[in-house]
């Protein structure tokens, strides 16, 4: 089955205590990419890959970190998470690089909560 | 930037009436696609209609059809026979064509409630 899983699907952490947030497809697309949903402010873009070694920012990357050292694998790295980066997580990736059009395929979500 | 505005915050559609729910955008691009996402309350982000801009012809799923205004850069969904099941969280998104680089930019979404 064509799927974007995440791991974990919620995690309660403190600020300071550095954590990732796994992503992998098996459809073998190209583009990746990152969002956060906030209440009120809809999905913001983090962080996206176009391959493997070729990651860029998004609309809010402050404060996270992003590898695509695998086609399939784009781990969210937050290395010293704060209260306001407390969200619901998205991982998405799609076929075809500069399409447009391409679906985005969106994993279950990470439920993120930092005290 | 592009931006695209959701104005309806909250909509409520009494089941198996119509209901139509707004987006506008704005961008200076010709060429770009438009999309209607769903959140139910699992939180899945679920594809339920795509636009091309270059397309006169409004796409249409099932019970579900946009009307597309290019000129008035407006987006509507159309959902017939509103069900349970379609109540969830609704996303209106857009993309430039041959984007490249480009995550889709959303509203800040409409939440759907069916009256039974």
């Amino acid at each position: 089955e064509a799927q974007v899983t995440q791991n974990p699907r919620y995690l309660i952490t403190v600020t300071g205590k550095k954590l990732t947030v796994t992503c992998s497809q098996n459809m073998n697309h190209e583009y990746m990419s990152w969002y956060r949903q906030d209440p009120g402010l809809g999905l913001r873009q983090i962080y996206y890959s176009m391959n493997v070694e070729v990651t860029d920012k998004g609309d809010v990357p402050e404060g996270y970190k992003v590898s695509r050292k695998e086609k399939r694998n784009f781990p969210l790295i937050l290395e010293s998470p704060s209260p306001n980066q407390t969200s619901l997580y998205f991982c998405a990736s799609s076929l075809i690089v500069g399409g447009g059009g391409d679906t985005q395929y969106f994993g279950p979500g990470t439920r993120l909560t930092v005290l | 930037a592009q931006t695209v505005t959701q104005s309806q915050p909250e909509m409520s559609v009494q089941e198996a009436e119509t209901v139509t729910l707004s987006c506008t955008y704005d961008t200076s691009e010709s060429d770009y696609y438009l999309f209607w996402y769903k959140q139910p309350p699992s939180r899945q982000m679920i594809l339920v209609i795509r636009q091309e801009a270059y397309k006169q012809q409004n796409a249409t799923e099932n019970r579900f059809s946009v009307n597309f205004q290019k000129a008035a850069k407006s987006f509507s969904l159309k959902i017939s026979d509103s069900q349970l099941g379609d109540a969830a969280m609704y996303f209106c998104a857009y993309r430039r064509s041959g984007g490249g680089a480009d995550g889709l930019t959303f509203g800040k979404g409409t939440h759907l409630i069916i009256q039974p």
